[in-house]
């Protein structure tokens, strides 16, 4: 099946500093990427729809402001962690469908592991 | 967004079929049912997905009867590598082009 990639697996950063996760579909192409978040133990959570050459769509309750999404090119997503805070640390989780039709499969990336000190 | 219901945990032992069952009374006309499954600290993997009546692949079946308000993920002979989360979505064409919302899913521990 198709195959989607995020960078980096992990990262470590300080308090207030700056974090960027890549998303790539790396054998087809994604007019839509999906971003999630998941707590230890919970479920994942929907945080924001990656539209390629136009904005992002987030969930409520998501700040778009603090969680940057760039979705630059058909194979590639970007979420920023802004100022980051401890609170942020957790578990992001990229999706995209491989297809337009509703039915499609969605895959997902490996995730990456934020840990904010 | 059509909401699932599962049972929050499941444990089995191997050898044995499994059958993982998700409630979704309010499912669309249009809604498809699939099933993924999340190992710790993993993105979480396609299973199966169906519309109606019987689906079957290499690793799983999935059941849905006629009038589509449940599902039943069925994975024969399990092994101690099944051991992960499975989450059942409801989606379709009416529900935001393929945004897939999370239920709380089902945690199966198969034991030796």
């Amino acid at each position: 099946g198709a195959v989607v990639s995020q960078h980096p697996s992990w990262v470590i950063c300080k308090s207030g500093t700056s974090v960027k996760i890549e998303c790539r579909s790396l054998d087809f192409q994604a007019t839509t990427m999906f971003w999630y978040r998941q707590f230890p133990k919970q479920s994942l959570m929907l945080m924001a729809t990656s539209n390629e050459g136009s904005k992002a769509t987030y969930e409520q309750g998501v700040e778009k402001d603090k969680f940057l999404i760039n979705h630059a090119s058909l194979t590639l997503s970007t979420l920023t962690v802004t100022s980051a805070h401890p609170e942020d640390s957790s578990f992001y989780i990229c999706s995209a469908p491989d297809g337009g039709a509703a039915t499609d499969t969605q895959y997902f990336g490996p995730g990456t592991r934020l840990t904010v000190l | 967004l059509a909401k699932t219901t599962q049972p929050i945990s499941m444990d089995s032992y191997e050898g044995q079929e499994v059958n993982i069952t998700c409630s979704h009374n309010n499912i669309a006309t249009n809604d498809y049912i699939t099933w993924y499954q999340q190992f710790p600290s993993q993105g979480p993997r396609f299973i199966i997905q169906g519309y109606k009546t019987k689906v079957t692949n290499e690793v799983a079946s999935l059941f849905i009867p006629a009038d589509r308000k449940s599902s039943t993920l069925s994975l024969p002979r399990v092994s101690l590598s099944d051991t992960a989360v499975y989450y059942c979505l409801v989606g379709g064409p009416n529900t935001g082009f393929q945004k897939l919302v999370f239920g709380t899913g089902t945690r199966l521990l198969v034991s030796p």
